[in-house]
């Protein structure tokens, strides 16, 4: 069964920073690529990063490019947001999630999700 | 980017009732639409893909239509398991998701 667990949320200053990390386990982790999509307090859901299967293709959506960086460790299964520059609209539940094949695709699975605030 | 907008926000309805939501793309999408179930406290779920096209696992009274800018998300006999918040994704260019539409007992 697929299990993703992210980890790595707290409450955090503005400017500061923060890394998410994503264990996998119940699929063959190398072969998916991968993402990190936010939920606001709004609830509103928006696409963060995507990386692919090797780690050589990567993407950021507009709000978090230069600030945040996408990686992965095929041998320990795992998945990492390094979040700097933090601002308050950062705030909000974050989910790695997979998908099959090349960007852009659908999310098959979720974490739980780690929730991340930004304030003073 | 393209801008995905659902109808409605809520809509309240009954255990066995047949529903309908709305998605509406800013440009043509093609196919290239997902549509998502999630609960409070929860991750959201693959329910379709492509449009149309029902993950493994989803009841079959979930069925997704359309083409191009607008699809709907069918619900057919509305179960007490279904009432949750139902999002769209598009993944024709960068991935995009409507506001949502929470779908509450009447």
């Amino acid at each position: 069964e697929v299990e993703l667990v992210e980890s790595g949320g707290d409450l955090v200053q503005p400017g500061g920073s923060l890394r998410l990390s994503c264990a996998a386990s119940g699929f063959t982790f190398s072969n998916y690529e991968m993402n990190w999509v936010r939920q606001t307090p709004g609830m509103r859901l928006e696409w963060v990063s995507y990386i692919s299967s090797t780690g050589l293709t990567i993407y950021y959506a507009d709000s978090v490019k230069g600030r945040f960086t996408i990686s992965r460790d095929n041998a320990k299964n795992s998945l990492y947001l390094q979040m700097n520059s933090l601002r308050a609209e950062d705030t909000a539940v974050y989910y790695c999630a997979t998908q099959l094949g090349p960007a852009p695709e659908y999310f098959q699975h979720w974490g739980q999700g780690t929730l991340v605030t930004v304030s003073s | 980017d393209i801008q995905m907008t659902q109808s409605p926000s809520t809509l309240s309805a009954s255990v066995g009732d047949r529903v309908t939501i709305t998605c509406r793309a800013s440009e043509s999408i093609s196919s290239w639409l997902a549509w998502y179930q999630q609960k409070p406290g929860k991750a959201p779920k693959l329910l379709i893909y492509k449009a149309s096209s029902l993950e493994s696992g989803v009841p079959s009274r979930f069925s997704g239509s359309g083409s191009g800018t607008e699809f709907t998300l069918t619900i057919s006999s509305l179960q007490p398991d279904d009432f949750a918040t139902y999002y769209c994704q598009q993944y024709n260019g960068w991935v995009t998701f409507g506001q949502g539409t929470r779908l509450e007992i009447k």
